[in-house]
């Protein structure tokens, strides 16, 4: 089976720079990705990581480590609009749908 | 460009009544199609998945079922709804190859009373 761990909520301020982590236990590895879903709204795909290292796409960035069955999302310069929920996912029990973790809330204060 | 539908938007449905949410798919063929149901403040549990017309697979047994008449329409279904069944259900696509990128719609909130 999958299991995801993430912190359930992290508050950071505007202009500042957030991680949120993300450890999981697959049996079969194809890769972390990450989706954000603001209050009242369907996720949006933000980044995958297949290999280890570091995704970059504008102001976020995804991390993965294979050997440490860890990864992270970095959001820099938070904006106010950067307060949502965050959710890795890896493939789940079967080879055409995703695991979802139970996602991190990010709130961004003034 | 792709563009994924879902209705109603909302429903309030008693318990005992039927189900039947319909997702449609634009702008592309031969899509993976899923349904998901989050709860409120809570992560996006599979429910069904499907990789073809027909072809249907279930994550989570429940009073609830999955068809797919045509490539590009996935439909959720009950009999007889329960309170539990109560939440936000979300359907997504992917193409057959990027699992790991799905596109969701925007949702259909149900409430059970």
């Amino acid at each position: 089976g999958q299991s995801l761990e993430q912190p359930s909520e992290v508050t950071a301020v505007e202009g500042a720079i957030v991680q949120i982590n993300c450890t999981y236990q697959t049996s079969g590895f194809y890769g972390l990705s990450w989706y954000q879903q603001h209050d009242g709204g369907a996720p949006t795909f933000l980044s995958y990581n297949g290999l280890d290292g570091l995704e970059e796409t504008g102001r976020f960035s995804s991390f993965l480590s294979r050997s440490d069955s860890y990864g992270y999302l970095l959001l820099q310069e938070l904006q106010m609009k950067d307060s949502a929920s965050y959710f890795c996912a890896v493939r789940g029990s079967g080879a055409n749908n995703l695991f979802f973790g139970t996602g991190t809330r990010l709130t961004v204060i003034p | 460009s792709q563009t994924i539908h879902q209705w109603p938007a909302t429903l309030v449905q008693p318990v005992g009544s039927p189900l039947s949410l319909e997702c449609t798919v634009e702008g592309t063929s031969n899509p993976n199609l899923y349904w998901y149901r989050q709860a409120a403040g809570r992560g996006l549990q599979l429910l069904f998945y499907s990789v073809g017309i027909g072809q249907i697979s279930s994550e989570v047994p429940q009073n609830l079922s999955a068809s797919r008449p045509q490539d590009r329409q996935f439909i959720l279904s009950s009999k007889k709804l329960l309170l539990s069944d109560s939440g936000f259900y979300l359907c997504a696509w992917s193409v057959v190859q990027g699992t790991y990128e799905q596109y969701f719609g925007p949702g259909t909130r149900l409430t059970v009373t």
